[in-house]
């Protein structure tokens, strides 16, 4: 089992519907959890971080987190095509400082 | 956040030699990590690089083959040695920075490397 498992996609949704992105994690010791989103021959960008069960909403993105199910997922509203990337899953496996076990990622594809 | 700088940006290697990047930031860290990106692949954390000692590898990640150097809070370096064409990767050092409620990493433009 992987550590961070995430569906590859690609994840195809109209422009302007909500794109949910999903996340499960193995170790229950985790404690922070992010989401980066990645375009084509770019490094990773930050989008959400989260570490408390519940959602976090940040504009366009909410991250949801639960941690009884050992589950994380993004969404995004009102889809763009500039929203077209894969987004990573990263989780936080360090105690007391940070260590990042990251997904393989989920390919989202946004059509206008 | 912060701003991250890597050089070269991308470089075509033949098998045997060595290459080394740099990972430059405009203000002091703690925190500085490399990483590889296979082709296709998610990211795999090599080691931290620690400020005045030797850095932590990953299990399967080996100080011989990945030297790693930080000689201070802004700068730090890592050698791909006695490269294949396996090494072919894109490499990424990355910075953690305080936040509110948690610490987070920042990743700089990376290194694509290919070796022939």
């Amino acid at each position: 089992q992987k550590e961070v498992e995430q569906n590859s996609g690609p994840l195809s949704v109209p422009e302007g519907a909500i794109a949910s992105l999903n996340c499960t994690y193995s170790d229950r010791g985790s404690q922070s959890f992010f989401w980066y989103r990645q375009y084509s021959g770019k490094s990773p960008e930050l989008i959400m971080s989260i570490y408390s069960n519940g959602d976090k909403e940040d504009g366009r993105f909410t991250a949801q987190l639960n941690k009884a199910s050992q589950y994380v997922s993004l969404l995004i509203r009102d889809s763009q095509p500039s929203d077209s990337a894969t987004y990573l899953c990263a989780v936080n496996r360090g105690t007391g400082f940070q260590k990042l076990v990251f997904g393989t990622g989920t390919r989202l594809l946004v059509s206008p | 956040s912060a701003v991250i700088s890597q050089k070269p940006s991308r470089d075509i290697c033949q098998r045997g030699t060595s290459l080394t990047i740099q990972c430059q930031v405009d203000s002091q860290v703690t925190m500085m990590f490399w990483y590889r990106q296979q082709p296709g692949q998610s990211l795999t954390l090599i080691a931290t690089a620690n400020q005045g000692s030797e850095a932590t590898y990953e299990s399967g990640f080996v100080i011989d083959k990945f030297p790693i150097s930080r000689p201070n809070l802004t700068f730090s370096t890592l050698t791909v040695s006695n490269m294949s064409p396996e090494d072919s990767s894109i490499y990424l050092c990355s910075v953690l920075l305080a936040g509110g409620t948690t610490d987070t990493q920042y990743f700089g433009p990376g290194t694509r490397l290919t070796v022939l």
